[in-house]
């Protein structure tokens, strides 16, 4: 069973508005990083929180946002909703800096932009 | 050209053929290799991980690594039904993971 949970695991949000989905890791798990998974593509790397800094973000704009926090728990924040937001968000932990030894997923939030 | 190119599927064969899932990757860079298992509704679970060319048994599944080609390999043998699902293959370094589109896997009894 995955040590990583997400919640909540679905969402309905309109357009415009802003959301907050929640992560917490395995306890250990100083590297947590965000993934987008639209239906049929595979994760879309969206950030990367290693001990409670910023260290890598991929092509999403700044209306993304995350925090990690000392408990080994995260959130990814995202603001002004679009409809194309609508995806599965992962969040993976692992235990090194590098992911050298892969991450952990959680099942994922459904978020559904209306 | 995307970073990692894999081919969507779905593949479909009979119960206990040996399947070969295949990934290409462009940057040479990228220094892990990371072989995902992503049932329908869940996230996914990782099957295998590597750092340098060459294969990583682990029970049925056998990873393959060809830098010099930029060539990634996923072998299932005696397949089950129970392997149906999609997989992802994964490379990265120390910013995350890039994934290909997954392969769609069927296995018929």
């Amino acid at each position: 069973e995955t040590g990583v949970t997400q919640s909540p695991t679905h969402l309905i949000k309109t357009r415009g508005q802003q959301v907050t989905l929640r992560c917490s890791s395995q306890s250990g798990h100083n590297t947590v990083s965000w993934y987008q998974q639209a239906l049929g593509q595979g994760p879309q790397f969206i950030f990367q929180y290693y001990r409670e800094e910023e260290n890598g973000r991929g092509n999403f704009p700044p209306r993304f946002s995350g925090l990690q926090f000392p408990n080994y728990s995260s959130e990814l924040n995202v603001n002004a909703l679009e409809l194309d937001d609508s995806a599965l968000y992962l969040c993976a932990s692992t235990t090194t800096r590098t992911g050298a030894y892969g991450y952990t997923f959680g099942s994922g939030t459904r978020l559904t932009v209306v | 050209q995307k970073e990692v190119e894999q081919d969507p599927g779905p593949l479909s064969v009979p119960e206990g053929a040996i399947v070969s899932l295949n990934c290409t990757y462009s940057n040479s860079a990228f220094q892990y290799f990371m072989w995902y298992r992503q049932y329908s509704r869940k996230g996914p679970e990782l099957l295998m991980y590597t750092y340098s060319s060459g294969n990583k048994e682990d029970g049925r599944f056998t990873a393959q690594v060809d830098k010099s080609s930029k060539y990634i390999s996923l072998f299932i043998r005696d397949s089950q039904p129970s392997d149906s699902a999609t997989y992802l293959c994964a490379t990265g370094g120390a910013d995350g993971l890039t994934f290909g589109k997954g392969t769609h896997l069927i296995i018929q009894p």
